[in-house]
């Protein structure tokens, strides 16, 4: 089983500043099949990035996906309060490969 | 509008059963593959069980597997787990999610809003 450990468990900073959370697997993703996903409190998950850097339907441009291999990368250019949340990393293509990343807390500065 | 509303939730003794259920709406449901995945209470996902879209694939986690058990009703537009030898771990919200293709990969595209089972004597 691949493990995902995400970096770091809480990332502080300002609106309009720009976030970079990191999602290292412990082998290498198959197709870069890494997701990325948004929990905001009281809410379920919300699908941001499929495929290491496509962006679900409806998601802004603000948010992007990038890397390969073992190590992923999930950016948020100018953070908006709504922004702020806990993201998840994710694997999936096969039933023996779909595992969660422990996930990093966005949290305002 | 895709919708996913889970039910079946509730408080119960370790070692007794539950079935949870999901109905779904807004989309042509025999066009997607779908899942359960779980949460405890202010922890991290997990990914508990899947099924494609004719229920020719169903897989389990290595955590859940023998205990529970997935099925789907495609004229129902409903998704079931059934789950029984419940355990003190296994107390989490669960969430019926849609994967965004027919075989069970693992892509969660739409999720409910959960229902909760909590496990306790």
């Amino acid at each position: 089983e691949i493990v995902l450990t995400q970096s770091p468990g809480t990332l502080s900073l300002s609106p309009g500043e720009r976030a970079t959370l990191s999602c290292r697997a412990s082998q290498s993703v198959s197709r870069s099949y890494l997701a990325w996903y948004q929990q905001k409190p009281g809410q379920a998950p919300r699908l941001l990035i499929f495929g290491a850097s496509t962006r679900a339907t409806g998601i802004p441009n603000k948010f992007s996906g990038s890397g390969s291999g073992t190590d992923f990368t999930l950016t948020i250019s100018r953070l908006e309060p709504e922004d702020f949340a806990v993201y998840f990393c994710q694997q999936y293509g096969s039933s023996d490969s779909i595992t969660f990343g422990q996930g990093t807390r966005l949290e305002i500065k | 509008e895709v919708q996913l509303v889970e039910s079946g939730g509730a408080l119960v003794q370790p070692g007794r059963s539950l079935r949870l259920s999901c109905v779904a709406s807004g989309f042509t449901f025999d066009e997607y593959a779908m899942h359960w995945v779980r949460q405890a209470p202010g922890k991290g996902l997990e990914w508990v069980s899947g099924l494609s879209w004719n229920s020719a694939t169903i897989v389990y986690a290595d955590s859940v597997k023998g205990r529970f058990t997935i099925s789907r009703d495609n004229a129902r537009n409903s998704l079931y787990l059934q789950v029984d030898s419940l355990r003190a771990e296994d107390t989490a919200f669960y969430y019926c999610v849609r994967d965004r293709n027919l075989a069970a990969v693992g892509l969660f595209d739409y999720w409910g809003q959960g229902t909760l089972v909590t496990v306790s004597s």
